[in-house]
């Protein structure tokens, strides 16, 4: 089964406005991670935060994790123009990285200058 | 000093025909990956291996076969390109496999059009 289900799918927003994308998974997870992914390039590690952990910050980015719904959520804070790309959230499953990390589809992040 | 590259990064090619994509990480990881991501973006793993060893194969068709020569590369053949198989590919390592809290390197992809 799929694991990490972002919505919105598409979310466009004014530059220095806040974005929020949300990530569902199904199963238990040892860790769940975000990813970035610019237009024609590969994708780039955000943030990863462990299943013991209920919210984690990094620069601009702040993820919160709960397990008890299965979600997290990734906000973006002062967005920016570069910060246009797809975002993506990934989840390993308990058990180790026996199947590596299962992807959702994405949220298409646009910023208006 | 590209952590992982992978190349070609565009190839148009026929139905039928057979095709490479090859791949090599120097950040010294156990573990490298194949991903394919389609039009939608929807990205999926197709193989795993840890140090030369073939841990994932997820449901592919046996005309994707892929080889490890050592570590630090992973290649993917495909015989037999069909239409549908026109996708991104994304070749992809981490330090270890069965520790949590891997992240993946990815490379910039290759992007394949079967015509």
């Amino acid at each position: 089964s799929q694991q990490g289900e972002e919505d919105p799918q598409a979310l466009s927003i004014q530059e220095g406005e806040n974005a929020t994308m949300n990530c569902s998974y199904k199963t238990s997870i040892n860790n769940l991670q975000w990813y970035r992914q610019n237009s024609g390039r590969g994708l780039v590690h955000l943030i990863l935060i462990r299943s013991n952990e209920r919210e984690k910050h990094s620069g601009r980015l702040r993820v919160t994790l709960d397990t008890s719904k299965k979600s997290s959520s990734l906000l973006i804070t002062a967005s920016r123009a570069a910060d246009t790309a797809s975002y993506f959230c990934a989840a390993q499953r308990r058990g180790g990285g026996a199947d590596g990390l299962t992807f959702g589809k994405g949220t298409h992040l646009i910023i208006q200058p | 000093d590209t952590a992982v590259s992978q190349t070609p990064k565009y190839l148009v090619t026929q139905m039928g025909n057979d095709k490479s994509i090859k791949c090599e990480q120097n950040l010294g990881h156990d573990t490298m990956y194949w991903y394919k991501q389609d039009s939608k973006k929807f990205l999926k793993i197709m193989f795993s291996y840890n140090n030369k060893e073939l841990i994932i194969n997820e449901t592919v068709p046996n005309r994707f076969s892929p080889k490890s020569p050592d570590k630090a590369h992973l290649n993917l053949h495909i015989n037999s390109l069909e239409l549908g198989d026109s996708a991104v590919y994304f070749c992809a390592s981490s330090q270890a496999f069965w520790d949590s809290g891997n992240t993946i390197y990815f490379g910039e992809g290759s992007w394949l059009t079967v015509v």
